[in-house]
């Protein structure tokens, strides 16, 4: 069974700052995606990341991925208010039905 | 492009009622999913669907759920005689072969009084 662990679960940070968000996944996978929620909302498609090497950029976040230890990483760069979020990680395996596995989710709390 | 649509948004049922969840997928996306969201937590994998067709329904509790995406509508999520922990947010994703990606609906909110 495919299971994606996230830590940290809860982040509070500073303005300013930086820090990473680390994703673990179980089995080999296709694709690995980055979304943020805010309360009470829908998910926001942030990254979607298809090899090993793969990196990617956007504004203050920065996503990559490690295919043969199995890890992505999310950077929060300089990170602002507005960024204060849950983000979650997931994994899909196309061969196994194309559905996404969700990490638990880390909750960032961004503070002035 | 409306995007996966999702209705009601919020939906207040009493224990025993049934509730019925729609979801139409975006336009040229013939692949739906459903995930629950319980309160703090991810999202979990319910069904995927294709039309009039159910590809895994291995997320799926055995009992009183079930799902459908008919010929012409929209996709339909079904509880039976909904029970207090079925409280959660249900989110709809469509798909297409032709690129990777998943469009999440902004989600039906069950409350079970």
């Amino acid at each position: 069974e495919l299971k994606v662990e996230q830590n940290p679960l809860f982040l509070s940070m500073q303005e300013g700052k930086n820090y990473t968000i680390y994703c673990n996944y179980s089995t080999t996978s296709d694709r690995l995606y980055w979304y943020r929620q805010d309360p009470g909302k829908s998910l926001e498609s942030l990254f979607v990341l298809l090899s090993n090497g793969a990196v990617k950029q956007e504004g203050r976040l920065m996503a990559s991925l490690d295919t043969k230890a199995r890890l992505s990483t999310l950077h929060i760069t300089a990170a602002v208010h507005d960024l204060s979020a849950t983000y979650f990680c997931a994994v899909d395996i196309v061969t196994s039905g194309s559905r996404l596995t969700f990490g638990e989710g880390t909750q960032l709390t961004v503070n002035p | 492009n409306a995007g996966v649509m999702q209705n009601p948004r919020h939906l207040v049922r009493r224990r025993g009622q049934e509730a019925r969840l729609r979801c139409s997928p975006m336009k040229g996306h013939s692949h739906v999913y459903w995930y629950r969201q319980l309160p703090e937590e991810g999202l979990k994998f319910m069904v995927y669907l294709q039309k009039e067709n159910i590809i895994d329904e291995s997320g799926m509790p055995k009992e009183r759920f079930s799902a459908e995406f008919p010929k012409e509508g929209p996709s339909i999520l079904r509880i039976q005689q909904v029970v207090r922990g079925d409280s959660a947010a249900y989110f709809c994703a469509s798909s297409s072969l032709q690129n990777y990606g998943y469009t999440f609906g902004s989600g039906t909110r069950l409350t079970v009084v």
